[in-house]
């Protein structure tokens, strides 16, 4: 069975300081992985998938993944934070057999100016 | 519609009543699933729908759980016998039902369910 576990359930970083939220994924079938964002009181918005085309993988609002299989990771990143990116963050894998989705915990990250 | 909605949006409930949580998914999307939320649990995945047939249901907390989907469109998931335990957001999603990675799951705001 495929699972993702996210390091650290609150992140803090300034506005303008560089954003890397961890996700370390395990799966006994090449991954399909993904970052979802959710805003308060809303439902989860894609920021990027990972499909095995490329390992480094852009998303929106700036956001980057990189797929590492040596390390069984799929960190999220970017380069400048504003404070419009606060918000939970999840990692996912796609689960083998059927399109479903596990979760893992989820990170917060707190934009301070 | 363009996404996603659920109704309603909010429900408070007493323990012991049934609910109806709705969901309807963007048109064309043959595939529909619902994921709850909880503070302690994280999201879950209750049940997954191909068309108006379940193929996977495993995520169902309990016989109390239970979901339909007509049409291939419109799912309802109902909740008999609310215990306080079932207090969470219940999302609903919707994909294009094509395998493999390429079928992203689009998500509705929530059903944040209270039950006192």
């Amino acid at each position: 069975a495929q699972s993702v576990t996210q390091l650290g359930s609150h992140v803090s970083v300034s506005e303008g300081a560089l954003v890397l939220l961890r996700c370390n994924y395990s799966s006994s079938v090449p991954p399909y992985l993904f970052w979802y964002v959710q805003y308060p009181n809303q439902g989860l918005q894609l920021l990027l998938k990972y499909t095995s085309a490329a390992t480094l993988v852009k998303g929106i609002n700036g956001f980057e993944a990189e797929f590492k299989k040596s390390e069984t990771s799929f960190h999220l990143t970017k380069p400048s934070a504003h404070m419009s990116d606060a918000a939970e963050y999840f990692c996912a894998v796609l689960n083998s057999g059927y399109s479903t989705l596990t979760f893992g915990k989820g990170t917060m990250l707190l934009v301070s100016p | 519609g363009a996404g996603v909605s659920q109704s309603p949006s909010n429900k408070v409930t007493e323990k012991g009543k049934d609910v109806e949580l709705r969901c309807d998914p963007i048109s064309g999307h043959t595939a529909l699933y619902w994921y709850r939320q909880s503070l302690g649990q994280g999201l879950e995945f209750l049940i997954y729908f191909q068309g108006n047939s379940a193929p996977d249901k495993s995520g169902l907390p309990s016989d109390r759980f239970s979901a339909e989907r007509t049409g291939g469109s419109v799912s309802t998931l109902t909740i008999q016998r609310t215990q306080q335990e079932d207090s969470a957001v219940y999302l609903c999603a919707s994909s294009l039902g094509l395998a493999g990675e390429t079928d992203t799951q689009y998500f509705g705001p929530g059903t944040r369910l209270t039950v006192l």
